[in-house]
């Protein structure tokens, strides 16, 4: 079935530094892509999707390019802050929204100041 | 506009007892989702609606868990005979026909001693 894979567990950073978690996914059709962002005590909130390839979602400083060739939605920002401590997850879901998504294991991200 | 909304947001059970979670989506939404979400994993779906009618169900473990949406706004998911195994946070998310991004909300938090 398909699946998300999320290759870091734990990033841990100093602020200004530059963030990425990989993301890659197994899909057998054209999916759309989503990262999403938890805080402790709170459930998931949507930061932005991509759908077609090449296509880039951003939101908050994040972004995150749709890679149809190397099945990829790579997060990153440029210049992290102790705010953006978190967990994040990577999500796949079908184009017409008609199912629901399937999460990745989640890579939790500290930012000491 | 109200967000996705939970309760109770904590429940702590025995072994054997059962207990009820409750979720109101967001307005106009027809789209609704349950998940799991086990300490330290991603969101895991146990069933969702559109409307009031169950679109998947297949992860939901019939012979202890349930979920209703009567008239395809309000949900209830129940565990009959709650586990050890089943201490997780409980997720409700919604999204509209237009293929939005599910919007969850805070969840609820079940320790089973």
């Amino acid at each position: 079935g398909d699946s998300v894979t999320q290759t870091e567990g734990q990033v841990a950073l100093s602020e200004e530094d530059f963030l990425t978690i990989h993301c890659n996914y197994s899909a057998s059709g054209y999916p759309a892509l989503f990262w999403y962002v938890q805080y402790p005590g709170e459930g998931p909130q949507f930061l932005f999707r991509a759908s077609r390839d090449k296509e880039k979602g951003s939101s908050r400083g994040f972004e995150a390019t749709y890679d149809k060739g190397t099945t990829s939605f790579h997060l990153r920002k440029a210049s992290v802050q102790e705010s953006d401590s978190a967990v994040y997850y990577c999500a796949l879901g079908d184009q017409e929204g008609g199912r629901a998504l399937i999460f990745g294991t989640g890579t939790t991200v500290s930012v000491s100041p | 506009e109200a967000g996705v909304t939970q309760s109770p947001r904590y429940a702590v059970l025995q072994e054997g007892q059962a207990v009820s979670f409750w979720c109101d989506p967001i307005s106009g939404h027809d789209t609704l989702y349950w998940y799991q979400q086990p300490r330290d994993q991603g969101p895991q779906l146990l069933v969702y609606f559109r409307d009031e009618a169950v679109i998947d169900n297949s992860q939901l473990p019939s012979d202890r868990f349930s979920a209703v949406r009567p008239k395809g706004t309000n949900s209830t998911l129940k565990i009959q005979s709650a586990k050890q195994g089943d201490t997780a946070t409980y997720l409700c998310a919604s999204s509209s026909a237009n293929n939005q991004a599910p919007l969850f909300g805070e969840g609820t938090r079940l320790s089973v001693l």
